[in-house]
């Protein structure tokens, strides 16, 4: 099945710094890569995704690239604010079934 | 809050007791998922349900768990003889389905503690 890795596991940025989360995955099959955030006590809440037929997509501070033929992907936020402070999973997704990595700890110092 | 909701927050149970979750999805979701949350680990799937149908379990799912979705709407998940292992959190998580619709919405949890 699939393996999908997150790296880092904690990540601490100075408030207006940029911050970077890779994922890998396995499965060539997989075809959709949604990015989740989570913060404490709630559920993961969908922040961006990206399909296998685009390299690159932006919503406003918030990026996300894929290299199919290499089997990453990664987040990438800008001008980080401390409410960006919370737990990222990155997930690859093959037909139905959701394999998430295993998590990102992001604090935003003020 | 996404427009999936889960009954109840929080459980508390003692060992060896049964307790069901409930799911309700946003409404015009066909797809309904259930997922084991451990700490400091991503959403494990376990199983998955498309209309009233149970199409996929995980081997995760051990005869003591069963889901339902009687009616293609709400959705429960039972815990029987509950051990200390089952602690996690159990997360929901609805699609609309169909090609290129597997956006998935999660719930809030419950959060279930076995003593």
């Amino acid at each position: 099945g699939e393996n999908v890795e997150q790296h880092p596991s904690t990540l601490s940025v100075q408030e207006g710094d940029s911050a970077v989360i890779k994922c890998t995955y396995s499965d060539s099959a997989s075809n959709y890569f949604p990015w989740y955030k989570q913060e404490l006590g709630k559920g993961p809440q969908l922040i961006i995704d990206i399909r296998s037929n685009v390299g690159e997509k932006k919503d406003q501070r918030i990026a996300v690239t894929l290299n199919k033929t290499a089997k990453h992907f990664s987040l990438h936020i800008t001008e980080t604010q401390p409410e960006d402070s919370a737990v990222y999973f990155c997930a690859a997704v093959t037909g139905n079934q959701f394999y998430f990595g295993t998590g990102t700890s992001l604090t935003v110092i003020p | 809050d996404t427009g999936v909701s889960q009954d109840p927050r929080h459980k508390i149970t003692k060992r060896g007791q049964n307790v069901t979750f409930r799911c309700d999805p946003i409404s015009e979701h066909n797809r309904l998922y259930w997922y084991r949350q451990t700490l400091g680990q991503g959403p494990e799937f376990l199983t998955y349900f498309q209309n009233e149908a149970q199409l996929e379990k995980s081997r995760l799912l051990s005869d003591r768990f069963s889901a339902e979705r009687p009616k293609g709407s709400f959705s429960t998940l039972e815990i029987q003889r509950t051990e200390q292992g089952d602690s996690a959190m159990y997360l929901c998580a609805s699609s609309l389905g169909g090609s290129g619709n597997n956006e998935q919405f999660f719930g809030p949890g419950t959060r279930l503690t076995v003593l």
